[in-house]
């Protein structure tokens, strides 16, 4: 298996514009997670799913972020419209069933200038 | 709610030195414990687990015991090398439940 694929892996844009994070889980589990890491706070849980349904967005940090899943195999989050503090390393991470460690992705390093 | 407390970084050794990292735990359940390791550009990896008390998680040289009577599960290495310099996690998941709560990492440097 791949493992869990997240692109793009960096991602530079300017203030204000559209961003769409992408992640595919590992073929098989049924949960999906959204995690943001900054010096500052850390590791942070944003949204997870669980059979693409959301269970918990709380972490959501504002209505500029939104995240789907469409299907078992996909989801993204996006930020619109981006701003300077959303720079951070966005991970996504998958889990199965009976099995309760999380698989994380690389990651997507975003700056927003 | 639930916590983990770990202890902070960075911790700084030298080669072949042996490791002990502290974490405790604050849970109303019975939690699956865990450590994860991140190294420097990489997604965190799950490094070990222990599901209920007592149980030794282990791999790579690297155990954790669950403690349920002190609430830890500190992580241990005989020997370190260089090659263990990374950030540790601890993390606990309750039975049955989806989320996992993370400490707040811990930065191990070793030098030859």
């Amino acid at each position: 298996d791949a493992g869990v694929i997240q692109s793009p892996r960096h991602e530079v844009t300017e203030m204000g514009q559209e961003v769409t994070l992408r992640c595919k889980p590992i073929s098989g589990h049924n949960s999906l997670f959204w995690y943001r890491q900054t010096m500052m706070r850390g590791l942070e849980l944003l949204i997870y799913f669980n059979n693409n349904v959301p269970i918990d967005d709380s972490g959501m940090p504002e209505d500029r972020f939104s995240a789907k899943m469409p299907n078992a195999s996909f989801s993204t989050l996006k930020i619109q419209p981006s701003e300077p503090r959303d720079s951070a390393v966005y991970f996504c991470a998958s889990s199965g069933t009976g099995d309760y460690g999380y698989t994380f992705g690389s990651g997507t390093r975003l700056t927003v200038v | 709610g639930d916590s983990v407390t770990q202890m902070e970084g960075p911790v700084t050794l030298s080669e072949e030195a042996f490791l002990t990292i502290n974490c405790t735990y604050t849970a109303t359940g019975y939690p699956s414990l865990f450590w994860y390791v991140q190294y420097p550009g990489e997604g965190l990896q799950l490094l070990l687990k222990a599901t209920k008390a007592d149980d030794k998680g282990s791999n790579k040289g690297f155990e954790a015991t669950y403690r349920k009577e002190t609430t830890s599960f500190h992580l241990e290495k005989g020997s370190v090398q260089v090659s263990d310099s990374a950030v540790y996690f601890c993390a606990l998941r309750d039975a049955g439940g989806f989320k996992t709560i993370f400490g707040a990492g811990t930065r191990l440097f070793v030098k030859a």
